[in-house]
């Protein structure tokens, strides 16, 4: 029974590019959940998104940041033009449903940006 | 403030103590409550989920009282396993699930 999938695990960027990073939720679950952990903070809320919806975006910065869910395939977080302040564990979580269910974590993604 | 505040520790104990983790919380509307673990900041793993009852899972005991927002984690016979990190988390949403994380308690088991 896979858990929360995320790769990749560690992905390092230059200053100015792109970064993608993806998240596939526990089977059965279609709600899922992004947040941060910069270096020596506890995690942060992000954004939550259903399939093809995103339903609360209120953790993201306003800039650079975008997130989607398609029908198929993975949950994405993209950050463009990354800089240094981005190098951080970004951790997605999935539920069951769309209540205060108690959410699963994937393995994280750990960001450097050199 | 911080929405979710807790001992940083970190606390030191030897294998078989009873250690007690607590947490307060400062928004008085938060519904679900849980506490997680994170080893040498890996993913976080729901250890329980909190419930205003009180409940019990093997050696762990969790509390919560809504009077006062303060969540409690009692941890019995200490195992070297049990040195992470312990996470307050809490829900303030009704309608899905915002997770709000404390910083963590750092606890060590030593033998």
């Amino acid at each position: 029974n896979a858990g929360v999938m995320q790769n990749p695990r560690h992905l390092v960027r230059r200053r100015g590019q792109e970064a993608r990073l993806r998240c596939s939720p526990m089977k059965g679950h279609s709600h899922v959940y992004w947040y941060r952990q910069l270096p020596e903070e506890g995690l942060k809320f992000m954004v939550y998104l259903q399939k093809e919806n995103i339903i609360d975006e209120s953790g993201m910065p306003k800039e650079r940041f975008s997130a989607e869910f398609p029908k198929e395939g993975p949950s994405i977080l993209r950050i463009q033009q990354v800089v240094r302040g981005d190098s951080a564990a970004y951790f997605c979580a999935s539920s069951p449903g769309r209540g205060p269910y108690e959410q699963y974590f994937g393995p994280g993604t750990r960001l450097t940006v050199t | 403030r911080k929405e979710v505040e807790q001992d940083p520790g970190p606390f030191n104990v030897p294998e078989g103590a009873t250690v007690a983790f607590n947490c307060t919380y400062s928004n008085s509307a938060s519904q679900s409550f849980f506490w997680y673990r994170q080893d040498c900041r890996k993913e976080p793993k729901l250890l329980m989920s909190v419930y205003s009852s009180g409940n019990e899972d093997g050696r762990f005991t969790a509390q919560l009282n809504r009077a006062s927002q303060y969540i409690s984690l009692l941890i019995r016979d200490s195992k070297l396993s049990d040195s992470a990190t312990y996470l307050c988390v809490v829900n303030k949403d009704t309608s899905y699930g915002k997770l709000t994380f404390g910083q963590g308690t750092i606890l060590t088991v030593h033998p």
